[in-house]
């Protein structure tokens, strides 16, 4: 069956180390998405991408970096650049990019909760 | 500069009663709102979605409500039940837009 899938579940890094989160889709969806959340917070949009090999900054995109070589792929890479990478991580995808309306919502993934030591 | 707002952050309802989460917006460019429910530790999940060409969607026990002149938005739960106890995200989007502005979410506890 289709749908999103992030991993690991619970992540744990040292201070000052890279860490990639998996997030992929078997939606055929053209559009992915990077969110972070706090607590107490709302969604706040790291990466996105609208078509293979193309993404755009969200909101919070410093410290992170991402690649999407495939449809089906986006990971998020947490770099020691990153200040404060404690949070939980959301991926997803939407079948066209947030431009178009209707029947376009995003589809979520269960979450990576990234924490530094 | 927050451009979608939800004044709440919590809220509890009696099983059986009404619930009202509320959303304000300040970008009039915004023409597609959209309801995620999010339980803790899972993915938001897409609830019901309005166009700005209507005033109101109806989805079985949830119905939302657009007001464009106030810019502002409902979501009604009728009748509330236990498992509707989650955080609530309004988002919006429009044709104008790349990304999804999402607010800050409202916890509603409905209480047995």
């Amino acid at each position: 069956d289709g749908g999103i899938t992030q991993s690991p579940k619970y992540l744990f890094r040292k201070e000052g180390q890279n860490v990639t989160l998996s997030c992929e889709q078997n939606l055929n969806h053209d559009a992915m998405y990077w969110y972070r959340q706090d607590p107490g917070q709302g969604l706040r949009l790291i990466y996105y991408s609208q078509i293979v090999n193309d993404f755009q900054k969200g909101d919070i995109a410093e410290g992170y970096s991402v690649s999407r070589e495939k449809k089906e792929s986006f990971p998020l890479t947490v770099t020691s650049a990153q200040k404060n990478p404690t949070a939980f991580y959301l991926c997803a995808s939407s079948k066209q990019g947030a431009g178009i309306a209707g029947d376009n919502e995003q589809f979520f993934g269960p979450g990576t909760r990234l924490t530094v030591l | 500069d927050q451009q979608v707002k939800q004044n709440s952050p919590s809220l509890s309802v009696q099983e059986g009663r009404i619930s009202i989460l509320n959303c304000d917006y300040t970008n009039s460019m915004f023409d597609y709102f959209l309801w995620y429910k999010k339980y803790p530790a899972e993915g938001p999940t897409f609830l019901i979605s309005i166009s700005s060409i209507k005033d109101k969607n109806e989805d079985g026990r949830f119905t939302v409500f657009l007001n464009k002149s106030a810019k502002h938005l409902s979501l009604h739960i009728v009748p509330s039940q236990p498992g509707d106890s989650a955080v609530y995200f309004c988002a919006a989007s429009g044709a104008s837009y790349d990304k999804v502005i999402f607010g800050p979410g409202t916890s509603l506890s409905v209480i047995p």
